[in-house]
C-alpha cells in the first residue's frame, strides 16, 4: 500500500555542520508534506510543511526540498546544534479537509559537540 | 497554536484491566486523533475522535478495545481495554485545525 519511508535510520553530525535528512514517499496523490521533530519523552513538534505545488520552502535554519519526479523529500538543517538532536519524521497528507498525516519511519539525528 | 495536556504521563497496569487516557486542548480544535508509538518506531494512527459521534477507527483497531469519547471540541479520552503486555506502548493525542498537528507529551503505558 501507499507509505512514507526514510532512507537512513540514524544520522550523526558534528556541531556546526549542515544536516540532510531524507524521506521517500509513494503516494502520488499527497498534496502536502510535513516534517516533525520528536525529542526524547515528548510528542512530535511541527517544524515545517510544503505543498505539492512547491519544490522548496525555507524556515529558520531549515529548508525543505520536494522532488515530485522521484517522490523524494528532504529536510536540511543549517549549522546543526546539539539541541537539534532528536528523531525527525516526515509525514504526508492529502488534505481535502481531513488533513490526517501519515507518518514515515523516522531518522534519529545525533549532533556531537 | 494549541497546547495539549495529556494524562496520565505514564502508568503501569495489570493485565486484564483498563486505562483511560485524557487529552485536554487549550482551544477549540476541529480534529483530534489518537496515535500509538512503540519505542523507537513511528506513529500509528488508532482513530479520529469525532465530536458528538462515534470515532473513526483505522484498520486493526476496534471500538471494543479502544473506546474513544469526544464530548466537545477541546477534550477527548482513549480507553485501552482488557490490557495485555502487547498493549505496552506510548499513546499520543493530537489536535489540529489544518495542516499543523499539535501533540501531547504522550502516555507511556506498561502492562505487566
Amino acid at each position: 500500500g501507499e507509505n512514507v519511508g526514510l532512507h537512513l535510520p540514524t544520522l550523526s553530525v558534528q556541531e556546526g555542520d549542515n544536516s540532510i535528512i531524507n524521506c521517500a514517499y509513494s503516494n502520488s496523490a499527497s498534496d502536502y508534506f510535513i516534517w516533525y521533530k520528536q525529542e526524547s519523552g515528548k510528542g512530535p513538534q511541527f517544524i515545517i510543511d510544503i505543498r505539492s505545488n512547491m519544490d522548496k520552502r525555507q524556515g529558520q535554519r531549515v529548508t525543505v526540498l520536494l522532488n515530485k519526479t522521484v517522490k523524494h523529500l528532504s529536510l536540511q538543517i543549517a549549522a546543526t546544534q546539539p539541541g537539534d538532536s532528536a528523531v525527525y519524521f516526515c509525514a504526508e497528507g492529502t488534505g481535502g479537509g481531513s488533513y490526517i498525516p501519515t507518518f514515515g519511519r523516522g531518522t534519529s539525528l545525533i549532533v556531537h559537540p | 497554536s494549541a497546547v495539549i495536556s495529556q494524562k496520565p504521563s505514564r502508568d503501569i497496569c495489570q493485565r486484564g484491566t483498563s486505562l483511560t487516557i485524557q487529552c485536554q486542548v487549550d482551544s477549540q480544535v476541529t480534529m483530534m486523533f489518537w496515535y500509538r508509538q512503540q519505542p523507537g518506531q513511528s506513529l500509528t494512527l488508532i482513530a479520529t475522535a469525532n465530536q458528538g459521534s462515534e470515532a473513526t477507527y483505522e484498520s486493526g483497531f476496534v471500538i471494543d478495545k479502544f473506546p474513544i469519547s469526544r464530548p466537545n471540541l477541546t477534550f477527548s479520552t482513549l480507553t485501552v481495554s482488557n490490557m495485555s503486555p502487547e498493549d505496552s506502548s506510548i499513546y499520543l493525542c493530537s489536535a489540529q485545525n489544518t495542516v499543523e498537528a499539535f501533540f501531547g507529551q504522550g502516555t507511556r503505558l506498561t502492562v505487566v
